[in-house]
């Protein structure tokens, strides 16, 4: 089966530093992967998917990600963190066997430092 | 247009009564996903339509859940004689078909709370 781990819980960054979100994930095949954020209070929001091809992916907000298959990562970044990108990310991968469902990781929660 | 909408907000219920929890898709969308956020378990999937039909039940954590969608729209997910572990936001996702990759739009999720 299918699986997603985000090793950090918890990140902190100053505002204006520079972003790294780390997911890993273990699939047989080539995978779907998303990253997703969620603000207090809010459903997720779609920041990028990546399914084939150019293996950097740029999103909204200015968030990009870069697909590795040999290290098995799909890692978001940012270069320029803003304080309203405090929120919790989640990276999911999709199952090809159980319409669409999407499998999360634990979620790092971002906090930005003024 | 309007995003997925899910009623109630919040639901404060105690342990034993039953709820229900209600998803309104965007317009046009034929799947429809329900999801579930705990502090321990993290976002699990629950179940998730074709349409009216739900292929596949499995992901339903026990048979006091259950699910129905009708009308190919509005959805609702009902527990029965609710546990304090089921305290947890239930979240609710639209996507224009049933297609790998096809991105997902979730709504704003309701917060339960069992006593």
């Amino acid at each position: 089966a299918q699986s997603v781990t985000q090793p950090d819980i918890h990140i902190t960054v100053s505002e204006g530093a520079s972003l790294e979100l780390r997911c890993n994930y273990s699939y047989g095949a080539t995978p779907y992967l998303f990253w997703y954020v969620q603000s207090p209070g809010q459903g997720l929001q779609l920041l990028l998917k990546y399914f084939s091809g150019d293996t950097l992916v740029q999103g909204i907000k200015g968030f990009e990600a870069e697909f590795k298959r040999s290290q098995s990562s799909f890692n978001l970044r940012k270069p320029s963190v803003h304080w309203s990108d405090a929120a919790e990310y989640f990276c999911a991968v999709v199952s090809y066997n159980a319409g669409n469902m999407l499998t999360f990781g634990g979620g790092t929660r971002l906090m930005v430092k003024p | 247009g309007a995003g997925v909408s899910q009623s109630p907000s919040n639901k404060v219920t105690e342990k034993g009564k039953d709820v229900e929890l209600r998803c309104d898709p965007i317009s046009g969308h034929t799947a429809l996903y329900w999801y579930r956020q705990s502090l321990g378990q993290g976002l699990e999937f629950l179940i998730y339509f074709q349409g009216n039909s739900a292929p596949d039940k499995s992901g339903l954590p026990s048979d006091r859940f259950s699910a129905e969608r009708t009308g190919g729209s509005v959805s609702t997910l009902t527990i029965q004689r609710t546990q304090q572990e089921d305290s947890a936001v239930y979240l609710c996702a639209s996507s224009l078909q049933v297609r790998i990759g096809e991105t997902q739009y979730f709504g704003p999720g309701t917060r339960l709370l069992v006593l």
